[in-house]
């Protein structure tokens, strides 16, 4: 199993691009999320999904849109970038929402996005 | 709402010491914590899970505690290695129920 993975590792945009960053899992995980990380705020949740056709927003989710249309596929869009979104963001899944905070998250690698 | 706190951004001990390290939480208590490791540019991995029932719990070299008195758990290594410095968090449930909250994490230092 290749686990969490992220694409792509790093990117640079300028204020007011969109782009797409794609996160896949190959555990057939219900749970999947995103986190973005930035120095001395810790991980932030900003969506999450708890199975295909079904998301949520996390505790900072402006600026960000998801869709889990597949168990698999969870990508993460930035309509419109800001420099703060300037950051570190990670995808992770778990295997079943009744028992996902009893399940070990697990994250994938991680994308280093700057905007500009 | 929801407060998890790690006391210490960095801890820096000799090869062969125990570090300790530590998380408090405020305003409710979680079923579990959890705690996680981070090596620079990587995404965290799990370590341990402690539950609300269970005082202690061990992993090799690792030893989680949780008081739900204090509010409190300790993050034990032992017989620390240069190999162990990275990134530690501790992370719960939010009272919804819906989300894993983390901390800032703590750094740790292990020089030989």
């Amino acid at each position: 199993n290749a686990g969490v993975t992220q694409t792509p590792k790093f990117q640079v945009l300028k204020t007011g691009q969109s782009m797409t960053l794609q996160c896949a899992q190959d555990m057939n995980h219900e749970y999947m999320s995103w986190y973005r990380q930035d120095p001395g705020m810790g991980l932030r949740l900003i969506h999450y999904s708890v199975g295909a056709g079904i998301t949520d927003q996390g505790e900072v989710p402006n600026g960000y849109n998801v869709s889990r249309s597949t168990t698999e596929d969870f990508p993460l869009r930035l309509l419109s970038a800001a420099p703060s979104q300037t950051s570190v963001y990670f995808c992770a899944s778990s295997p079943s929402p009744s028992e996902t905070y009893q399940e070990t998250q697990y994250f994938g690698p991680g994308t280093r996005l700057l905007v500009l | 709402s929801q407060k998890i706190e790690q006391n210490s951004e960095a801890l820096n001990i000799q090869e062969g010491k125990t570090a300790t390290l530590t998380c408090n939480y405020t305003n409710y208590s979680p079923a579990y914590l959890q705690w996680y490791r981070q090596d620079p540019g990587r995404g965290p991995v799990f370590l341990l899970l402690i539950r609300e029932n269970e005082k202690e719990k061990r992993k090799e070299r690792l030893k989680v505690t949780f008081d739900t008195t204090l509010k409190q758990s300790l993050f034990h290594i032992t017989a620390s290695q240069p190999a162990d410095s990275a990134t530690y968090l501790c992370a719960l449930i939010n009272q919804a129920g819906t989300a894993l909250i983390f901390g800032k994490g703590t750094t740790l230092s292990v020089s030989s």
